[in-house]
């Protein structure tokens, strides 16, 4: 039982560049989430979904997509990426009366 | 719309001395109240979760918390810290209906000091 998995856990952009992080889980949860944690501001939520095929936006969405075709995978997409977008990455699940479960986290730097 | 407050951006305390950390939150609906512990350079780590029924909550570590519906608030407290629980620590609700998502506080980095 693996939880929740990002992928991957560094990352370096080019101003402009376009990349997926990738986030998986293997305990059939309904709910998914991505944040963004910055210093100072907490993790604030970016895009969320509570089904397959069912996402919406979050308090932060510009300039991230995301899909969820299936229940387990729910990727973040960075259109073109900008400095502004600096800042670790967490991905969640949780089902109804179940806490969240959260990814280790991935460190993105756009230069 | 949900809200969390965590009142201090940080708390300095001496080892083996008590701490509370605040947690204020809003909400129309029911809620699910939770605390998380981030140490540097890691993820995100339950401490402790109220769901319903008993308004404190214990958790791990030596932590607890209450529940006050009346107050709205969700203080986590432990009445002897040590050096290692020095780490970032978030307070977080939600619900069953709308988002079913996380809201956060900015969180309260504990400094524990010998």
């Amino acid at each position: 039982n693996a939880g929740v998995t990002q992928t991957p856990k560094f990352q370096v952009l080019k101003t402009g560049q376009s990349m997926t992080l990738q986030c998986a889980q293997d305990m059939n949860h309904e709910y998914m989430s991505w944040y963004r944690q910055d210093p100072g501001m907490g993790l604030r939520l970016i895009h969320y979904s509570v089904g397959a095929g069912i996402t919406d936006q979050g308090e932060v969405p510009n300039g991230y997509n995301v899909s969820r075709s299936t229940t387990e995978d729910f990727p973040l997409r960075l259109l073109s990426a900008a400095p502004s977008q600096t800042s670790v990455y967490f991905c969640a699940s949780r089902s109804r009366t179940v806490e969240a479960f959260f990814g280790q986290g991935t460190r993105l730097t756009v230069v | 719309a949900q809200s969390v407050t965590q009142l201090d951006s940080q708390v300095p305390v001496f080892e083996e001395a008590p701490v509370e950390l605040r947690c204020n939150y809003s909400s129309s609906v029911s809620v699910y109240l939770f605390w998380y512990v981030q140490y540097p350079n890691q993820g995100l780590q339950l401490l402790l979760k109220y769901l319903s029924g008993s308004t404190l909550v214990k958790g791990i570590n030596g932590f607890e918390a209450e529940f006050n519906k009346s107050q709205t608030s969700f203080h986590l407290r432990k009445p002897s810290v040590h050096i290692s629980d020095t780490a970032e620590y978030f307070c977080a609700v939600t619900s069953d209906t709308g988002r079913r998502a996380l809201t956060f506080g900015s969180g309260t980095r504990l400094q524990v000091q010998p």
